[in-house]
């Protein structure tokens, strides 16, 4: 089982829709979530940190589910620049090693 | 703030020789560096965790005497593949974390090693 697991997709879905992912984790002791963005070809980058009490930026917004290890991300009122691939990346305990990224969902936002 | 660079942006190189890849923050001092490999269609895998002046810290199934990983400085890590192999090719990327009471990283540009 993989340590964290995404639905590859892609979704496409049309201007202006909103769109949820999911992903779920194996690592109970699991400490820090965070969502990343990686456009085709480019390194990732941060789009934002999850928290239990669940957080917003903007058009976006995540969640964390520690009961079921899961985290979600809901991207409302989608643009074309939010086609991307969205990693799910999750941190062991301080000190115990690096990241954990899942294989990432591809978000296809068409006109 | 929190910038992270990577040289070369990528590299062609023939069966056999050595690539060297540099990872530079450039505005904080990164106390551990970290070496990821993405290939085509799959997620990032960790290969090694870099801390300064001190040996990597190398991830099941990557072999340290093949990439073979340097961190001298504050702001400065390399990696060198040795010897390299067709099924080296990938893109290699770095990131720095800033804190150590923190996972959030900082990651470079990447690096697209193809090796013929």
């Amino acid at each position: 089982r993989k340590e964290v697991e995404q639905d590859p997709g892609p979704f496409n879905v049309p201007e202006g829709a909103t769109v949820a992912f999911n992903c779920t984790y194996s690592n109970s002791a699991s400490q820090s979530f965070f969502w990343y963005r990686q456009d085709c070809r480019k390194e990732p980058k941060l789009l934002m940190s999850v928290y239990s009490s669940g957080n917003e930026d903007g058009r976006f917004t995540a969640q964390l589910n520690r009961a079921s290890q899961y985290i979600s991300l809901l991207i409302r009122d989608s643009k074309l620049s939010d086609s991307a691939t969205y990693l799910c990346v999750v941190g062991a305990p301080p000190g115990r090693r690096a990241l954990t990224f899942g294989s990432g969902t591809r978000l296809q936002v068409q006109p | 703030g929190a910038v992270v660079s990577q040289h070369p942006s990528w590299v062609i190189c023939k069966s056999g020789t050595s690539v060297k890849i540099e990872c530079r923050s450039l505005d904080f001092q990164a106390t551990t560096m970290f070496w990821y490999r993405q290939f085509p269609k799959q997620s990032l895998m960790l290969m090694a965790t870099s801390n300064e002046g001190s040996k990597a810290t190398y991830e099941q199934g990557v072999e340290k005497d093949k990439f073979l990983i340097n961190h001298a400085s504050l702001t400065l890590s390399t990696l060198t593949v040795t010897s390299a192999h067709p099924e080296d090719s990938s893109f290699y990327i770095c990131s720095a974390r800033d804190k150590p009471s923190t996972d959030t990283q900082y990651f470079g540009p990447g690096t697209r090693l193809t090796v013929l």
